[in-house]
């Protein structure tokens, strides 16, 4: 059981360049989200699935596009990527679950990427 | 949305301590709360959490309050050590039923530094 596993953990890239950041779970959790982190800034949501061929935008869409097409995979996809991406990227999961089961997020080790 | 407000951002104690980080959020329909511990260079992970039907939560050294009313909740750490250095985000979820996922907002972060 590999839990949240994201790829590549690091990439470097020159603004206008494009990208996709990967994203695999093999909890068959129904909850996918993806966050960046900024120095000072804690963790902000992008985007977040609730299930295979549903996603929503979260707190900080723009630049970034996402697919459901799966239960395990969640890939994020950067357009044409700027200075202002250079972030940590994390990649989370969680159980759909009822009122009272567990809501624990498990995250992914991250990808750091740098934009130039 | 949820806004998520931590303090302090910076936290020094001596082992054997106790240290309280403080978050209050701005959604009153959120009824969600944990908080992730975050070592340097690592994922964030779970250390407790909360539900808006409880008070207080208790996990051996970690305790979690909840003040419904003034919206706001607490975290204590007792006999701190120095494993425990590392940086905390409390976070806030409108947790719905069913769908709706699980849409975390955090605060910025507690640097908690334990001296010996």
């Amino acid at each position: 059981n590999a839990g949240v596993t994201q790829t590549p953990k690091f990439q470097v890239l020159k603004t206008g360049q494009s990208m996709t950041l990967q994203c695999a779970q093999d909890m068959n959790h129904e909850y996918m989200s993806w966050y960046r982190q900024d120095p000072g800034m804690g963790l902000r949501l992008i985007h977040y699935s609730v299930g295979a061929g549903i996603t929503d935008q979260g707190e900080v869409p723009n630049g970034y596009n996402v697919s459901r097409s799966t239960t395990e995979d969640f890939p994020l996809r950067l357009l044409s990527a700027a200075p202002s991406q250079t972030s940590v990227y994390f990649c989370a999961s969680s159980a759909a679950g009822l009122a009272g089961s567990g809501y624990e997020q498990f995250f992914g080790p991250g990808t750091r990427l740098t934009v130039l | 949305g949820e806004n998520v407000e931590q303090h302090p951002s910076t936290l020094s104690v001596q082992e054997g301590d106790s240290a309280v980080i403080k978050c209050t959020y701005s959604d009153s329909a959120s009824n969600y709360f944990p908080w992730y511990k975050q070592e340097l260079g690592k994922r964030p992970q779970l250390i407790i959490d909360i539900r808006s039907n409880v008070g207080e939560k208790k996990d051996q050294r970690i305790a979690v309050t909840l003040n419904k009313t003034a919206k706001h909740f607490s975290l204590h750490i007792t006999e701190t050590q120095p494993e425990d250095s590392a940086v905390y985000f409390c976070a806030a979820s409108m947790r719905e039923v069913t769908g709706g996922g699980n849409k975390l907002t955090f605060g910025t972060g507690t640097q908690l530094k334990v001296e010996l």
